[in-house]
């Protein structure tokens, strides 16, 4: 069966420190592979995503994802905290549908990130 | 170009009445999903729709149900509330549905079951 874990529900870092939030999957097929971020009270805005081209994504604000298919992860990473970067991250893979539709998208548990001043 | 817009963006019902969400894609977006997300339970997948016709289901008894019109609009009702089914509904819209292409997400409507 496919899945999505995300390690770790919350992951406190201070301004201007690295930001690491790791997510595993588990799927037979190549899967689609995405990071959404989500604001209090805000809809969820994609940040990157992986269809089976470059192996390591570059998304908005700074973020950056590298796809590693022997570690079956897609770690999400950003050289320096701002203190807007706090909010909850998700992780979401995508193993296509019918009609090759995006089909069932599997989102991780999510990661709260806390950003200390 | 406007972004997804869901109304209402609140809603208080009581255990056993029904409800009607409804979701505006962006324009010229054909693919529109829903998602509901509470805190036990996380983001789950609801229904998809593409060109009125629902084209991907997830694992939810058949109270969920939803349809959608020919401008895309998209509308998702709840029958027989119950309290478990407390939580922030989202609606995404994406041009064709597939992976090469994203969602967008709207604010969610956060329903509440008393």
């Amino acid at each position: 069966a496919q899945s999505v874990t995300q390690l770790d529900s919350h992951v406190s870092v201070s301004e201007g420190t690295p930001v690491l939030l790791r997510c595993n999957y588990s799927s037979s097929y190549s899967p689609s592979l995405f990071w959404y971020v989500q604001h209090p009270n805000k809809g969820l805005q994609l940040l990157l995503k992986y269809t089976s081209a470059a192996t390591l994504v570059k998304g908005i604000n700074g973020f950056e994802a590298e796809f590693k298919k022997s570690e079956t992860s897609f770690h999400l990473t950003k050289p320096s905290a701002h203190m807007s970067d706090a909010a909850e991250y998700f992780c979401v893979v995508s193993f296509g549908g019918y009609g090759g539709s995006q089909g069932n998208l599997i989102f991780g548990k999510g990661t709260k990130l806390s950003v200390k001043p | 170009k406007a972004g997804v817009t869901q109304t209402p963006r609140y809603l208080i019902k009581t255990r056993g009445q029904q409800v009607t969400l409804s979701c505006s894609p962006i324009s010229g977006h054909r693919s529109v999903s829903w998602y509901q997300q509470t805190p036990g339970q996380g983001l789950q997948f609801l229904f998809e729709y593409f060109s009125e016709t629902q084209r991907n289901k997830g694992n939810f008894p058949g109270r969920f149900s939803g349809r959608q019109f020919s401008n895309s609009r998209s509308e998702m009702n709840v029958s027989t509330l119950e309290l478990g089914d407390s939580a922030l509904y989202l609606c995404a819209s994406s041009l064709t549905g597939t992976e090469s292409y994203e969602q967008y997400f709207g604010p969610g409507t956060r329903l509440t079951v008393t």
